[in-house]
């Protein structure tokens, strides 16, 4: 069964950095693509970001460009997030999914909150 | 690739037929566009791919179709477990654009 788990979210203040991970397990993650996506409260799904299988080709919302970067590590079955210079319009549930140009995005983490505030 | 979705909201009964529909600001290869369907507090979950392909599990009532840039969700008979906010995704190129949701609520 395929299971993607998120962490690393919380409370965070603004200007500030986080890193989400997100581990996954019951495939070949190393066949995969993987992709975040994020939802703020009462709104709807945001694409931000998604990486090649191999790590060699990323993708990014100008939403956050420059300030997220993806990255995999296969030898640890995960995804992460590094989210610099956050704002308050960074404040949303963080969800990571597999990706494949076949099926989209197929399967899902939870979610991990992130809140910037002061 | 702008993604909209309409109705905003469709109220409808059990048993009857939902008809969703996303509209692509230019033309989306229909391998690559895809409908998910979210309930409260729960993440979403991938319906159907390729515009027409259903996902492991999903029931036959859920039905999509359309190519270019005009897609649509069908859902035949709604089930109480159906209503829900279902998305439309484009998944080809980056930004892989979502719609903006559409609501399907008891009426």
């Amino acid at each position: 069964e395929v299971q993607l788990v998120e962490s690393g979210g919380g409370l965070v203040q603004p200007g500030g950095s986080l890193r989400l991970s997100c581990t996954a397990s019951g495939f070949t993650f190393s066949n995969y693509g993987m992709s975040w996506v994020r939802q703020a409260r009462g709104k709807g799904l945001e694409w931000l970001s998604a990486i090649s299988n191999t790590g060699g080709s990323t993708y990014y919302a100008d939403s956050v460009r420059g300030r997220f970067t993806i990255s995999r590590d296969s030898s640890k079955n995960s995804l992460y997030l590094q989210m610099n210079s956050l704002r308050a319009d960074d404040t949303a549930v963080y969800y990571c999914a597999t990706w494949t140009y076949v099926m989209g995005l197929a399967s899902w983490g939870q979610g991990a909150l992130v809140t910037v505030s002061s | 690739i702008v993604l909209t979705q309409s109705p905003g909201t469709l109220s409808l009964s059990p048993g009857e037929r939902a008809t969703l529909s996303c509209r692509a600001s230019q033309t989306v290869d229909s391998i690559y566009l895809a409908w998910y369907q979210q309930k409260p507090g729960q993440a979403p979950r991938l319906l159907i791919y390729a515009a027409s392909s259903r996902a492991t599990g999903i029931p036959d009532r859920f039905s999509g179709g359309g190519s270019g840039t005009d897609f649509t969700l069908t859902i035949s008979r709604l089930e109480p477990e159906d209503f829900a906010v279902y998305y439309c995704q484009q998944y080809g190129f980056s930004p892989l654009s979502f719609g903006g949701g559409a609501k399907v609520e008891i009426k």
